[in-house]
C-alpha cells in the first residue's frame, strides 16, 4: 500500500534537546496528522493540520503544513523522557479528513536519554 | 470523550481457528471504521474500510473472505480473520470516525493476535 516517506527513522538524544522530523510525499494531501504511538498502544493523535501553510503548536510540539501539501514537519521542543515511542506523520487524500482512508509514514522511533 | 475500544487486546490461538476482534465507540457513533493491520517495527496498513449498514471497502491485496468486517451498528464493527496461519500474527488496530467537523479518528489501543 501506499505510504508516506518520514525521516530520521530512528532519533537518539539526550533529555532537554529539540527534535525535528519530516514527512513527504509525491501525493498532494489536504490534511496532515501527526501521531505518537507508544508500544502496544494505537497511535494517539498530537496535531491536526487542515490548510497549506498552516503553522500550529500543541505544547512543546510544533507542526507545518507544507506550502506545497506534499510535506509537513514536527518539532518537539525540550524533550523529556516521556516523549519515548514511535512518531507517525500521516496524510488525508480526500477532502472529508474524518472519514477518508489515512495514509501513514513509516515513522520516527524517538528514544530520549536522561 | 472519543473513547474507542477494541477487545480482545491479546490473543493466542491455533492455526486453523477463526478470531474475532471487535471495536466499539464507547461515546460516539461512528459513520465510518477503519481496520489497520501492523507487523513488528512497520507502519500501519489500512485493511479496509466499513460504513454502517454497507459492505466494507477492502484495500487491494486483502482478501475479504480471510478477513469479514461487519459494521452492524454505529457503535461496533468487528473483523473476523478466518482460518488463521502464523502469517496473520499482527497487531490489529481500529479507528472510529463520527463524521462530525472536526473530528478526526480515534484509535483503538489494538489487538495482539498470535497464531501458534
Amino acid at each position: 500500500g501506499q505510504q508516506l516517506n518520514q525521516s530520521p527513522q530512528s532519533m537518539f538524544i539526550q533529555e532537554g534537546e529539540d527534535v525535528s522530523m519530516n514527512c513527504t510525499s509525491s501525493s498532494i494531501f489536504n490534511t496532515w496528522l501527526w501521531y505518537k504511538q507508544d508500544p502496544g498502544e494505537g497511535p494517539v493523535l498530537l496535531i491536526a493540520l487542515y490548510k497549506a501553510g498552516e503553522l500550529t503548536s500543541n505544547g512543546r510540539l510544533t507542526a507545518q503544513f507544507g506550502i506545497t501539501r506534499k510535506d509537513s514537519f514536527l518539532n518537539i521542543s525540550a524533550s523529556i523522557p516521556s516523549d519515548v515511542g514511535i512518531y507517525f506523520c500521516a496524510g488525508v487524500g480526500g477532502l472529508s479528513y474524518n472519514t477518508d482512508k489515512l495514509i501513514f509514514g513509516t515513522g520516527t522511533r524517538l528514544q530520549v536519554f536522561p | 470523550g472519543a473513547v474507542v475500544s477494541q477487545h480482545p487486546s491479546w490473543v493466542i490461538c491455533k492455526s486453523g481457528t477463526s478470531v474475532k476482534i471487535e471495536c466499539r465507540s464507547l461515546d460516539f457513533q461512528a459513520t465510518t471504521m477503519f481496520w489497520y493491520r501492523q507487523f513488528p517495527k512497520q507502519s500501519l496498513m489500512l485493511m479496509a474500510t466499513s460504513n454502517e449498514g454497507s459492505k466494507a471497502t477492502y484495500e487491494q491485496g486483502v482478501e475479504k473472505d480471510k478477513f469479514l468486517i461487519n459494521h452492524a451498528s454505529l457503535t461496533l464493527s468487528t473483523l473476523t480473520v478466518t482460518s488463521a496461519h502464523p502469517e496473520d500474527s499482527s497487531f490489529y488496530i481500529c479507528s472510529a470516525a463520527s463524521g462530525r467537523t472536526n473530528q478526526p479518528q480515534h484509535f483503538g489501543d489494538g489487538t495482539r493476535l498470535s497464531i501458534l
